[in-house]
């Protein structure tokens, strides 16, 4: 069974920093693209960052550009997202999600984690 | 504001069927066959339903199919059940090298 499990989420200030990290299981975690999503209360869907099976290739969002970079750690099956320069708008439940295939440019997410939520706020 | 336009609600009742329109341009959902459909019952994760238009995953039922002309993508829910209640966000690829969504579709059973 696929399980992502995220974490790192929680209250932090504005201009701060927050890394997000993501622990899958129940599948070859360095044969799949990977990707976060978020939802900000009430909101849609956004996709915000991507990365491919051997982090060849990462993608961002305008909105992440700069500010957040995605890893990931295919010896501990773990997914990582470091956001800095965090604002209001920022905030948001983070989803872990599992691409369909090895490359980050199909965006088909076939399993989400459960989400982490960050809030920014002073 | 959501790059990809979706009503806002739709209702059916039990057993009938219901279509949910997912609009956008020439840059994406007119432009390739990548539209995917997520449902999302209240406080869980998005669930895949539909990809590539129209393509179920498996485990999916066939009461959901998906479809497109032109810039308009639609999810069809046949034989409407209590338990389709959730909100349904369609994505597709956009032509920024991108992925867009829709503003999500609150489906109630009546």
């Amino acid at each position: 069974e696929v399980q992502l499990v995220e974490s790192g989420g929680g209250l932090v200030q504005p201009g701060r920093s927050l890394r997000l990290s993501c622990a899958a299981s129940g599948f070859t975690f360095d044969d799949y693209a990977m990707f976060w999503v978020r939802q900000a209360p009430g909101k849609g869907l956004e996709w915000v960052s991507g990365i491919n099976f051997n982090s060849g290739i990462v993608g961002y969002a305008d909105s992440a550009k700069g500010r957040f970079t995605i890893y990931r750690d295919n010896a501990k099956n773990s997914l990582y997202l470091q956001m800095n320069s965090l604002r209001t708008e920022d905030t948001a439940l983070y989803y872990c999600v599992k691409g369909q295939y090895s490359s980050s440019w199909y965006f088909i997410f076939d399993f989400w984690g459960q989400g982490a939520q960050v809030t920014v706020s002073s | 504001q959501s790059a990809l336009t979706q009503p806002a609600s739709v209702s059916g009742s039990p057993g009938q069927s219901i279509t949910i329109s997912c609009t956008g341009s020439s840059s994406d959902v007119g432009g390739y066959n990548y539209v995917s459909w997520y449902q999302q019952v209240p406080g869980k994760a998005p669930k895949l339903l539909i990809y590539d238009v129209s393509d179920r995953p498996s485990g999916v039922s066939n009461r959901f199919s998906g479809s497109k002309s032109g810039n308009t993508a639609s999810l069809t829910i046949s034989g409407l059940q209590t338990e389709d209640e959730a909100d349904y966000h369609c994505s597709s690829y956009s032509s920024s090298g991108s992925v867009v969504f829709g503003g999500g579709t609150k489906v109630t059973v009546l």
